[in-house]
């Protein structure tokens, strides 16, 4: 059974930071492109980052500077560094597992979240 | 970036009924567009993918249908678990995934 599990949100100052951790289990993690989704209270689901199985990562304009996503594959985990965090970045922050269709990806599983909340 | 617009916001549907919901996209996104349901305090799950291939474990009566910018899940015969918010993503756009605003189906 494919499980994502995240941890590592929590209450932050803004200009703080935080690394968010997605642990995976039953499947080939190294084989998949894994995915940050986040979703702010109320609100729509927004992606937020991408990791290849090369390791390549790639961010949308909203948080390409402030945040780094990493993988470490003899670990099963997906992690997401988030620095200079701002009000606008709190939200629940969700990682899901990419299947790759000729190069673009839908996302088949999500783990259930972890909630950031960046307020002074 | 590609805008996705879904209609209409709420839809207020009695059990055993038929929904559709729709969503454009800005600009064309072909095939690869996918739809999400959302219950609340869950994660979204897959239900559609390829604009119109059900995911595993999906009943048949969701179905997708669409290409380019304009896309729509039916739902045939509406169940009390189908209540939920919808998203639809489009994977067209690399790197770029972008989603619905969502479309909350409650039950009438």
């Amino acid at each position: 059974e494919v499980q994502l599990v995240e941890s590592g949100g929590g209450l932050v100052q803004p200009g703080g930071s935080l690394r968010l951790s997605c642990a995976a289990s039953g499947f080939t993690f190294s084989s998949y492109d894994m995915h940050w989704v986040r979703q702010a209270t109320g609100k729509g689901l927004e992606w937020v980052s991408a990791i290849g199985t090369a390791g390549d990562p790639y961010y949308p304009g909203s948080v390409k500077g402030r945040f780094t996503i990493s993988r470490e594959n003899a670990k099963n985990s997906l992690y997401l560094q988030m620095n200079s965090l701002r009000a606008g970045d709190t939200a629940v922050y969700y990682c899901a597992r990419g299947i790759d269709t000729n190069g673009v990806c839908y996302f088949d599983y999500w783990g259930q979240g972890t909630l950031v909340t960046v307020s002074s | 970036e590609i805008v996705m617009t879904q209609s209409p916001a709420t839809l207020s549907v009695s059990p055993g009924e038929r929904a559709t919901l729709s969503c454009r996209a800005s600009q064309s996104v072909s095939s690869n567009l996918a739809w999400y349901q959302q219950k609340p305090g869950q994660a979204p799950r897959l239900l559609i993918y390829g604009a119109s291939t059900r995911a595993t474990g999906i009943p048949a009566r969701f179905s997708g249908s669409g290409s380019g910018t304009e896309f729509t899940l039916t739902i045939s015969s509406l169940q009390s678990e189908d209540f939920a918010v919808y998203y639809c993503q489009q994977y067209n756009n690399w790197p770029g995934y972008t989603f619905g605003q969502g479309t909350k189906l409650e039950i009438k």
